[in-house]
């Protein structure tokens, strides 16, 4: 099964701030990677797919990034309704997996 | 427009089985693949199988052959049956839609989530 390491598990950051937050996959998963965004007691919304396209709707202050197997979600100023978990998940083989969520929070 | 919807039990017995409907609207699933993912309370996600658009599933085989995916398609429903529940298997269960843009899936609809208790 591919492992996706997902740093740091926590995070706390001021308005404005750039904030990134990496996972790491096991082995090669081209761009099949995408990162979600969930909020307490919502479901999951999606915000990048293919490593780095955004999503429909989604502010353009998020964006993804990939090296070779690290992939990467950037905030690039931190808002008042960012503050939340954020998962990356991999979509190139079954059984897809989820990273461990990072906390974010807002200092 | 698209919408997914779980029905299922709060409260489960320890060693019964959970029955959950994962009603959907808006789109077919001989088009789309839904998924099933649950959440322990105040953990992360946990990617349970799959019912692809051609009948065809996939499981996590973390739960080995407890799990059961299965779908009417006259109905718009997919099914997930889990035995031998044990305590660590209270979640929140959800059902969400697979997506293709650009070439690559995600689970683009989610549904609201079904908080099941598994007790002793």
């Amino acid at each position: 099964d591919i492992q996706m390491t997902q740093s740091p598990a926590s995070l706390s950051a001021s308005l404005e701030e750039i904030v990134t937050i990496t996972c790491q996959a096991s082995q090669d998963i081209g761009n099949w990677l995408a990162w979600y965004q969930q909020k307490p007691g919502k479901s999951p919304q999606l915000l990048i797919y293919g490593a780095t396209s955004l999503a429909d709707g989604v502010p353009s202050r998020f964006s993804g990034s990939r090296s070779g197997t690290q992939y990467s979600l950037k905030i690039s100023r931190l808002q008042v309704e960012d503050p939340g978990i954020y998962y990356c998940l991999q979509g190139y083989s079954a059984p897809y997996t989820f990273g461990a969520g990072t906390k974010l929070e807002l200092k | 427009q698209v919408q997914l919807k779980e029905t299922g039990p709060d409260l489960v017995q320890l060693t019964q089985t959970l029955s959950i409907t994962c009603t959907v609207s808006g789109f077919s699933l001989t088009t789309y693949n839904v998924h099933w993912v649950r959440q322990p309370p105040g953990k992360g996600l946990e990617w349970m199988g799959a019912m692809w658009n051609g009948g065809g599933t996939d499981y996590n085989s973390a739960f080995k052959s407890r799990l059961s995916i299965s779908r009417d398609t006259s109905k718009s429903q997919v099914f997930l049956k889990m035995n031998s529940l044990q305590t660590d298997d209270t979640a929140k269960y959800f059902c969400a839609r697979q997506g293709y843009y650009d070439g690559y899936a995600s689970f683009d609809y989610w549904g609201q989530g079904v908080m099941v208790t598994v007790s002793s």
